[in-house]
């Protein structure tokens, strides 16, 4: 069953420390994309992957990183940069190019929270 | 700046009756619409998407309206159901369709 699995779905860290989210999906999608989602607001792009070994800064890039070293897999770290840290991520993953007809698919997300 | 808007936060309608969700957007370049539906701790699921080529599209109970002169789109549910409570975004991309940009979502509770 194709899909998108992220990883941990809950977690919990201390501030100043970093924490990588996991994200993998076997849906042989090129294109994957990381989300932060905040109560009462949309969906705020992170960074994204057009192909493996390269990506781009979305919206709200500071404080994030990211690597694409497989074509699975395509984890975020939040680092402790990140000023506000604590909400639910969610990663998505779509064929490029085009997203005429074929729309990104999401994981379940993970919700990190700092205490 | 927000490019994509839904100002309705909240809807409630009664079961069997029509659900009429909204969402505007600012920039004139997007010509992909998406809508997507999103339960309590899940990842939102793709439910329709319209081309600025057409006006509408139709899939089940499931349409989707745009007035791309009006920079407005609307998502029609009819009939409604309890299963379809849930939080609804719209998105937009360009041409490229390398991003989406989404709207800050309207919460739908249908009434049994």
């Amino acid at each position: 069953d194709g899909g998108i699995t992220q990883s941990p779905k809950y977690l919990f860290r201390k501030e100043g420390q970093n924490v990588t989210l996991s994200c993998e999906q076997n849906l042989n999608h090129d294109a994957m994309y990381w989300y932060r989602q905040d109560p009462g607001q949309g969906l705020r792009l992170i960074y994204y992957s057009q192909i493996v070994n390269d990506f781009q800064k979305g919206d709200i890039a500071e404080g994030y990183s990211v690597s694409r070293e497989k074509k699975e897999s395509f984890p975020l770290t939040v680092t402790s940069a990140q000023k506000n840290p604590t909400a639910f991520y969610l990663c998505a993953s779509s064929i490029p190019g085009t997203s005429w007809g074929r729309p990104q698919h999401f994981g379940d997300g993970t919700r990190l929270s700092i205490l | 700046d927000q490019q994509v808007k839904q100002n309705s936060p909240s809807l409630s309608v009664q079961e069997g009756r029509i659900s009429i969700l909204n969402c505007d957007y600012t920039n004139s370049m997007f010509d992909y619409f998406l809508w997507y539906k999103k339960y309590p701790a899940e990842g939102p699921t793709f439910l329709i998407s319209i081309s600025s080529i057409k006006d509408k599209n139709e899939d089940g109970r499931f349409t989707v309206f745009l007035n791309k002169s009006a920079k407005h789109l609307s998502l029609h549910i009819v009939p409604s159901q309890p299963g379809d409570s849930a939080v609804y975004f719209c998105a937009a991309s360009g041409s490229s369709g390398d991003k989406l940009t989404f709207g800050t979502g309207t919460r739908l509770a249908v009434r049994p």
